[in-house]
């Protein structure tokens, strides 16, 4: 079974500076991958980044970047510039193989910009 | 177009009511997906239609019954549901539910409110 932990129930940071929000997960499938998705209090769940788990690279997609740790098992989301309209709910996620392909989403980290 | 749309966004159902969430994507995307999230929950899985045929069933109660017309289409079908069931209802899709590991799209949701 995979397990995602996201260990920040609610971060706090200012307006234009960089955030980083912690994911820990647990699985023994070589094949995987992590997500990042931002939820507004709207509801709508955002797609904001994936790292595969071959991929040599770490992720970026403009202002978001995946601090991608294989051996220790950690893939932090990293929000540089931070702006108010970043304030909402973020979850990681993961899908491997071995769990038929599921997204299986962490508890969510309650991010809060202020101005 | 990443988008996919679900209505009703609200809808309010007594417990004898029989209703129907509504999901539709016009992405090409094979796989469609109904979560169902309690506030202040990560989603949690409920149905996974591949290729228009049910592929996941997470031990969901037969008060809920999904429906995927064709692949454009998912429906999930309330009836004789419990005030318990209150909670958004998620919707998404994805390319495929295979080893690509490609993101799922989520929709707005419905908030149902059971009285």
């Amino acid at each position: 079974a995979q397990k995602i932990t996201q260990t920040q129930p609610g971060m706090f940071v200012q307006e234009k500076e960089a955030v980083t929000l912690d994911c820990t997960y647990d699985t023994s499938d070589p094949s995987y991958g992590l997500f990042w998705y931002k939820q507004p209090s709207s509801g709508e769940m955002i797609f904001l980044i994936y790292q595969g788990s071959y991929d040599q690279q770490n992720a970026t997609e403009g202002r978001y970047s995946l601090n991608f740790q294989k051996a220790r098992k950690s893939a932090n989301l990293v929000i540089s510039a931070s702006q108010l309209g970043d304030s909402a709910m973020y979850f990681c996620a993961t899908r491997t193989r071995g769990s038929n392909y599921k997204l299986t989403f962490g508890k969510g980290t309650l991010l809060t910009v202020n101005p | 177009d990443t988008e996919v749309t679900q209505t009703p966004k609200h809808l309010v159902m007594g417990m004898t009511n029989k209703k129907s969430l509504k999901c539709e994507q016009h992405m090409g995307h094979r796989a469609m997906y109904w979560y169902k999230q309690k506030a202040k929950k990560p989603p949690e899985l409920m149905f996974v239609y591949s290729y228009e045929k049910l592929s996941i069933n997470e031990s969901v109660p037969s008060r809920f019954s999904p429906e995927c017309p064709n692949s454009s289409l998912l429906n999930l079908h309330l009836h004789a549901l419990q005030p318990e069931d209150s909670a958004l209802y998620l919707c998404a899709s994805s390319q495929e539910r295979g080893p690509r590991n490609t993101e799922a799209f989520f929709g707005q949701g419905t908030r149902l409110t059971v009285v």
